[in-house]
């Protein structure tokens, strides 16, 4: 079946714009993450979402930071404001509840001028 | 708190020697999952393995192997005969029962098998 999908691939947009990173888990699977991996790093854990709520936004950097998920579906990561800073690979990962081996996507490579 | 420490950075063996990569982890938790994730160069992560901690069985799959010992909060990966199809960055993770599952990620070991 189908993996996890991000989009886009690759995103560049200059500094103090906004940005939308899109997610699409494994259909089925109820949680999902969002973790971000700086270069040469390993992964900071962003957000979990279950099902549809977010109970723990804990990772998120700054408020210039969210997400939203539709159902046990596709989930967006905004950006606002974007700082050099948030230069990095955005990854989605899924999995069939929590605490289970957590597949991820290809991630979207971020790049701030 | 909770923390995973890989302290090699960087790991270069020739092809067939035999390869382990440390994994040491701080947890509260008596009850918490361990991970290890491989991510070749094309960027995807790959699942390996989950332990959770009540199994301090050493498992074998193929020329993986994993030792996780509790008595000295290690999760250590072996490969057996490298190959170059292992040239990758290999994160160990931890997974504490209070978190949701969210994933503390060490900072990955870079193996790189020359033939």
């Amino acid at each position: 079946g189908a993996g996890v999908s991000q989009s886009p691939s690759n995103k560049v947009t200059e500094k103090g714009k906004d940005v939308e990173l899109r997610c699409d888990p494994i259909s089925g699977h109820t949680a999902l993450y969002w973790y971000r991996q700086r270069l040469g790093q390993g992964l900071e854990f962003l957000i979990y979402f279950q099902g549809n709520s977010a109970p723990d936004k804990s990772g998120l950097p700054s408020d210039r930071f969210s997400a939203e998920r539709t159902g046990e579906s596709v989930s967006t990561l905004t950006i606002q404001r974007t700082q050099q800073e948030d230069s990095a690979v955005y990854l989605c990962a899924s999995s069939f509840v929590g605490y289970n081996e957590q597949f991820f996507g290809p991630g979207t490579r971020l790049t701030v001028l | 708190a909770q923390k995973v420490t890989q302290a090699q950075t960087e790991i270069s063996v020739v092809e067939k020697e035999d390869v382990t990569l440390d994994c040491v982890y701080e947890t509260r938790d008596t009850t918490y999952y361990l991970f290890w994730y491989k991510q070749p160069p094309s960027g995807e992560l790959v699942f390996l393995i989950r332990r959770n901690s009540f199994d301090e069985q050493n498992e074998i799959s193929g020329r993986y192997s994993w030792n996780f010992q509790k008595s000295t909060s290690s999760f250590n990966f072996t490969i057996t005969a490298s190959q170059v199809v292992d040239s990758a960055v290999y994160f160990c993770a931890l997974s504490e029962l209070g978190s949701q599952g969210n994933l503390i990620f060490g900072k990955g070991t870079k193996l790189s098998v020359k033939p």
